[in-house]
């Protein structure tokens, strides 16, 4: 089992730039869920999709937005890019009747 | 809004130690507690998973207490090694989302 991976592991982009992180969870998961860790921060929620919808919500403004393919895999977009954004983006899988988080290693992204 | 407080901050022992690292919450109302480990730049490895209605969980050296009622939990690192050495975090879930605390660094020395 390969376990949730994430691509890339870093990205460097320019302010304004728009970035697209991906996603594969866990086998057998279908709920993936995404987080913004900054430096020395813990992780922060950004939303979740099931069934290829967003399921909720966090206090994420509309640039972040995602999707989720028949598959389950997943993609986080970020549109307009800000310094602030700067951060690890951390993918979590579920699976629809389980508990237990799974998370991935993470993307780097590195905003200058 | 629930707030997960995590004490200490960061933590230094010699190896071969037991210690105890803290959780709190504000809300009560949780669906289970998460600890992790995440190691420098890295993801998180889960650790010990305890649903609301247990009081506590065991992995090897790691044992997790809850309780729910006063909004906290532990997390009881036996016998402690250099390669413990990480930032350990507890994260409550209520729906199906998670809310972190900060972590607690620990370095184990040898």
């Amino acid at each position: 089992d390969a376990g949730v991976t994430q691509s890339p592991t870093h990205l460097i982009k320019t302010r304004g730039q728009q970035v697209t992180l991906r996603c594969s969870p866990k086998s057998g998961h279908d709920t993936v869920s995404w987080y913004q860790q900054a430096l020395g921060q813990g992780p922060q929620f950004i939303f979740q999709y099931y069934e290829e919808e967003e399921r909720q919500r966090g206090n994420f403004p509309d640039r972040f937005s995602g999707h989720q393919f028949p598959n389950y895999s997943s993609e986080l977009n970020v549109n307009a890019l800000l310094l602030g954004d700067s951060a690890l983006y951390l993918c979590a899988s579920t699976p629809t009747s389980g508990t237990e988080a799974f998370f991935g290693q993470g993307t780097r992204l590195t905003v200058v | 809004k629930q707030e997960v407080t995590q004490i200490p901050a960061a933590l230094s022992v010699p190896e071969g130690e037991n210690l105890v690292l803290n959780c709190s919450f504000t809300d009560s109302a949780i669906y289970n507690l998460q600890w992790f480990r995440q190691d420098p730049g890295k993801g998180l490895t889960s650790l010990l998973l305890i649903q609301s209605s247990q009081r506590e969980q065991t992995s090897g050296r790691l044992n997790a207490s809850l309780d729910k009622s006063s909004g906290r939990s532990t997390l009881y690192i036996a016998a402690s090694q250099p390669g413990d050495s990480a930032t350990y975090l507890c994260a409550v879930k209520r729906y199906s989302t998670l809310t972190f605390g900060k972590g607690t660094m620990l370095l184990v020395s040898p």
